[in-house]
């Protein structure tokens, strides 16, 4: 069974550059979240993806999107970056329904901005 | 405004005694409730979780126990070993979401 895989694992940008993140889900999953974790703080919700389309949404501004993929992998897109969204961001994957206990997490990109 | 609280940013206790990890949220709609274990350059890995129709839940070495009335629900892990070294991260749902609200997190140190 193959796990939730990201890329890239670290990456440096400045303010007002965009940023990509991919994400590959586990086998036989067909839901992505996206979760945001600042230093010293817990992940944060930003969305859910679910048959290519947004599926649930935090408390994050449409700067944050997202694609998800007939393969089920998906992107993260943050245009106009700010200093703020400096974090690990972590990618999940899980069946639709099967439970909040089922999600597995990748191990993040951790991107900085200077 | 923070809807899942970990007070404590670590914990230290030696090998073989018992670890508490607490939580409290503040949120009535949760239903869920998990914790997760995270090891550096990892993902969070999920541990145990419970239902708010129960006040116990007991896998192995670890033990969560929920008090509604408080909001309050707490890790047991018994005997600590340490390789359960890592952040502890209690999570929140509900109605069946796997839309998560995570705490802070608390570190856990098992001293040999």
């Amino acid at each position: 069974e193959t796990g939730v895989t990201q890329s890239p694992t670290h990456l440096i940008k400045t303010r007002g550059q965009q940023v990509t993140l991919r994400c590959s889900s586990q086998s036989g999953h067909n839901t992505v979240s996206w979760y945001q974790q600042a230093l010293g703080q817990g992940p944060q919700f930003i969305f859910q993806y679910y048959r290519e389309e947004e599926n649930g949404r935090g408390n994050f501004p449409p700067r944050f999107s997202g694609l998800q993929f007939p393969n089920y992998s998906s992107e993260l897109n943050v245009n106009a970056l700010e200093l703020d969204d400096s974090a690990l961001y972590l990618c999940a994957s899980s069946r639709l329904g099967g439970g909040a206990n089922v999600l597995s997490f990748g191990a993040g990109s951790r991107l900085t901005v200077l | 405004d923070q809807q899942v609280k970990q007070n404590s940013p670590s914990l230290s206790v030696q090998e073989g005694r018992i670890s508490i990890l607490n939580c409290d949220y503040t949120n009535s709609m949760f239903d869920y409730f998990l914790w997760y274990k995270k090891y550096p350059a990892e993902g969070p890995t999920f541990l145990i979780s419970i239902s708010s129709i129960k006040d116990k839940n007991e896998d192995g070495r670890f033990t969560v126990f929920l008090n509604k009335s408080a909001k309050h629900l707490s890790l047991h892990i018994v005997p600590s070993q340490p390789g359960d070294s890592a952040v502890y991260f209690c999570a929140a749902s509900q109605g069946g979401s796997e839309k998560l609200v995570f705490g802070k997190g608390t570190k856990l140190t098992v001293n040999p």
